[in-house]
């Protein structure tokens, strides 16, 4: 069971959009639509924003979004802010009760 | 709202098992919609799913991790727990507990803060 690969990091201005990719395998991302994605402040726990692939907890801004091609799920920020400099993680479900996260990426807005 | 608080010794010797503790308040422990998780941060890494417990009984581990982790409910104290016996430095890490729904929900809702855990002699 090996960690899902994400780029260490990306970047945006403020008001630009960033895209955060997550490859995994087909036993993992590929085989089910259970691709989370958290936000991790300094110091803070993971937050949950996606999951599902698409889906937003309430209270989580429309400027995330979720979607997925084969064995790599990617996360949207549009419109980016201040605030949304943080890393983020994905993590997918892989079968057998067993879940793998990803090697994290962190977001720097500029 | 669920609520998560993980504690337990923030130093353990290498070689010793290494005992945490989650306790669990908005919702029964003993309640079969939730997975009770653990899940850990090596400094400056990502995140590394442990394991989960279900309704008390079932448990599911990380297959690197399976040979050493135990998960276990304490249901007269709402709170559930961790042992990882012979501990190295590679332990080293920020230990978080966190729930996960039931059924057919595959995504970590509700985390506690976290608590760090050094190896270290």
């Amino acid at each position: 069971q090996s960690a899902l690969t994400q780029p260490p990091s990306a970047s945006g201005s403020p008001g630009q959009s960033v895209t955060i990719s997550c490859t995994g395998t087909s036993g993992d991302v590929g085989e089910y639509d259970y691709v989370s994605w958290y936000q991790q402040h300094p110091d803070q726990a993971p937050k949950l924003i996606i999951y599902e692939v698409t889906k937003r907890p309430s209270g989580v801004p429309d400027r995330f979004s979720g979607s997925k091609s084969g064995n790599t799920a990617s996360l949207t920020v549009s419109g980016l802010q201040a605030e949304d400099e943080a890393d983020y993680y994905c993590s997918s479900y892989a079968g057998t009760n067993t879940f793998v996260f990803g090697t994290g990426t962190k977001v720097a807005v500029l | 709202q669920l609520q998560l608080q993980e504690s337990g010794p923030g130093l353990v010797k290498p070689s010793q098992t290494l005992s945490l503790t989650c306790a669990v308040s908005g919702a029964s422990i003993r309640s079969d919609t939730y997975y009770w998780s653990w899940i850990r941060q090596h400094p400056g890494k990502g995140l590394e799913w442990i394991g989960h417990i279900f309704n008390s009984g079932s448990t599911y581990y990380n297959p690197s991790l399976r040979s050493r982790a135990t998960i276990s409910v304490d249901s007269s104290r709402d709170q559930f727990s961790l042992e990882l016996t012979s501990v190295t430095a590679a332990d080293t890490a920020v230990y978080y507990c966190a729930s996960r729904g039931f059924p057919y929900k595959y995504y970590f809702d509700f985390w506690g803060q976290g608590t760090q855990v050094t190896v270290s002699a």
